[in-house]
């Protein structure tokens, strides 16, 4: 099946800061989703984006699918943007297989 | 439009009782999937729903751990009987092509 891996594991950052965190996908996909899980365990939809860039308030994000990667982009980090977040892709047969996460940790 | 619903939210069992899970997903999306996440890693699927159909079960420990979809709509996961390797957090998802998926709030369970 399709591996994913992410990068980097851990991110500590001050608040205001940016990051960027990296997901490479073995595969060609028909589905990439970048969730934030937040410590209460829920699985956040942070975005569906297979192909190209979209932008949601401070986060955005971009899959260059024939290089088979994606990147999110977190600006002006808040405390609140703490939590891990996960790629998750599939290549065409209906089933997301996560990454092992990014665990993020945004300081005041 | 109304999130994936999931009950109980937590669950704590002796090792060997035997434990079940309930998901409503999203109206109208004909898949359902549950996962299982263990602490400090990715969720793994464990079943596949499509309608009321399974389209994959391969990870599914089926000597302890059986799903079903009645109607197409609503699932139970089911452990029997559990073991402390089985604590983790049970999540149910549902999608509609084009969309992704959208998760549940989860169950954590305890096996102690």
């Amino acid at each position: 099946g399709i591996q994913v891996e992410q990068s980097p594991p851990d991110l500590i950052l001050q608040e205001g800061a940016n990051s960027t965190l990296r997901c490479n996908f073995s595969d060609s996909v028909n589905n990439l989703q970048w969730f934030h899980q937040n410590p209460w365990g829920q699985l956040i939809n942070l975005f569906y984006i297979p192909s190209g860039t979209k932008q949601n308030g401070r986060l955005s994000a971009t899959t260059v699918a024939t290089e088979r990667y994606s990147l999110l982009y977190i600006s002006s980090s808040q405390t609140t943007d703490s939590g891990v977040y996960f790629c998750a892709a599939d290549s065409g047969y209906s089933t997301l297989t996560f990454g092992k996460g990014t665990m993020l940790l945004v300081s005041p | 439009e109304a999130g994936v619903a999931q009950s109980p939210r937590y669950k704590i069992i002796e090792k060997r009782q035997s434990v079940a899970f309930w998901c409503n997903p999203i109206s109208g999306h004909a898949t359902l999937y549950w996962y299982q996440q263990i602490l400090g890693q990715g969720p793994k699927l464990l079943i596949q729903f499509q309608n009321n159909g399974v389209v994959d079960d391969s990870q599914l420990p089926k000597d302890r751990f059986s799903a079903e979809r009645l109607k197409g709509v609503d699932s139970t996961l089911k452990i029997q009987p559990a073991k402390l390797e089985d604590s983790a957090v049970y999540l149910c998802a549902s999608s509609r092509k084009g969309y992704g998926y959208t998760f549940g709030s989860g169950t954590r369970l305890t096996v102690v």
